[in-house]
Parts: structure tokens; C-alpha cells; sequence
């Protein structure tokens, strides 16, 4: 299994600018989380799907975030416009109803806003 | 709402010396606890999981964890550290995630 897979791995863009973050969760996977990790705020859930369906999206900093999952197979996270605040490392994760919460993380695309 | 707690930012051991890193869990008993580990510019590894079956639990990498109820714990033990367990280790419950805990570990 190719694991939970990122891209980019690295984006670095200016303040105002649209970015987009990917990820395709492991086949059969059935939960897909989204996090932001800072040092100063930790490991933080933006929102979680069930089945392409957003469950709780309570994380999500503000209007100018949005994820989508449009198929069991890959989801967006969007910032637009970014600021610098956004700059951390966003990790997607996905997972099984068997365990619930029982998480597999991708490599993270570490995101830098100039 | 579930939360756990992790005691200590930071805990630096000798090679071949035992690791613990404590995670408390608030309130109620859990369904489901599970220790995390990361190594740098990597995401999040699970390292094991507790799910109601037995109060130890063996992970990879030599790791275990006990579920204690009369002290809301679950701390992550390994009898001898080794050079490549340095890393940042992260305790969850319910997509809620604990501060984390470096380790260090002394030649």
C-alpha cells in the first residue's frame, strides 16, 4: 500500500494567494482528517469526512479555509486568500470506522506564506 | 468534551536507559487510546493502540502501554532506549491530541 499521499510536499506563496493542498487516503479507507501543526499550537483538527461527507469542521480557522472530498479518493484543502499566520505543516490523515480515530498520517506539505 | 494531557515537553534518557512518557486522559473511560509517534519532517506513525481488549499493549519499535482506570493513564513505556527512538510521540484520544512529548537520547 503506497500510504496516504500529499502533494505538494512543499508550497510557498505570497500573502493573497490562493493555495491548494491534496490528498488521496489510503484505498478503503472510509475517514479522512485534515490537521495543521505549529509550534505554537500543536497538532490541530481543521475537519474530518465520513463517507465525502464533512463531519465536523468546528477547526477550520475562518471562511478563507474550505475542504472538499468529491470522491473516496481525494480531497482539497483551499486557503484564499493566505496570510502568513497560515504558515505550518498540513497533515492528512485518514482512517477506518473499524477503529475509530485510529489514524494513518501522509508526509504533510509544509506550507510557507510570505 | 475528551482531552488528554501529557507530563513533560520534554524527556531526555541514556541509551539503553527507560523511556516513559505519561498520558493522562480526562474523565470518563475511553473507548479508544492510541500513541503516535513522529520523527522529523515526517508525519504521524502509530505506534499502538488501546481498544478495551487488554490493559497492556504491545506496540512496534519495543513499545507497550498500560491502561490504568483508577489513575485515568495510559503511559507509554520502552525497558531500553535506543539511539533511534528520538522523536516526538504524541498521545490521542478522540482526535484530540496531547501537546507531545520529545525524547532525547544520550550516547
Amino acid at each position: 500500500d503506497a500510504g496516504v499521499i500529499q502533494s505538494p510536499r512543499h508550497e510557498v506563496t505570497e500573502m493573497g494567494q490562493e493555495v491548494t493542498l491534496r490528498c488521496k487516503p489510503i484505498s478503503g479507507h472510509d475517514y479522512l482528517f485534515w490537521y495543521r501543526q505549529t509550534m505554537m499550537r500543536g497538532l490541530e483538527l481543521l475537519i474530518y469526512f465520513n463517507n465525502n461527507v464533512p463531519i465536523d469542521d468546528s477547526g477550520m480557522p475562518e471562511d478563507r479555509f474550505s475542504a472538499k472530498m468529491p470522491n473516496a479518493s481525494f480531497s482539497t484543502l483551499k486557503i484564499q486568500p493566505s496570510e502568513p499566520r497560515d504558515s505550518a505543516v498540513y497533515f492528512c490523515a485518514s482512517g477506518t470506522g473499524g477503529t475509530p480515530y485510529e489514524q494513518y498520517f501522509g508526509p504533510g506539505t509544509r506550507l510557507t506564506v510570505t | 468534551a475528551q482531552s488528554v494531557t501529557q507530563l513533560g515537553s520534554h524527556v531526555s534518557v541514556s541509551e539503553g536507559a527507560l523511556v516513559l512518557l505519561r498520558c493522562n486522559y480526562s474523565s470518563s473511560v475511553p473507548p479508544y487510546l492510541f500513541w503516535y509517534v513522529q520523527y522529523p519532517n515526517q508525519g504521524l506513525q502509530l505506534l499502538l493502540k488501546y481498544t478495551s481488549a487488554a490493559t497492556l499493549v504491545k506496540g512496534i519499535n519495543g513499545f507497550e502501554a498500560e491502561f490504568k482506570k483508577s489513575e485515568t493513564s495510559f503511559h507509554l513505556t520502552k525497558p531500553s532506549a535506543h539511539m533511534s527512538d528520538a522523536a516526538e510521540y504524541f498521545c490521542e484520544w478522540g482526535l484530540s491530541f496531547g501537546a507531545g512529548t520529545t525524547v532525547t537520547v544520550r550516547a
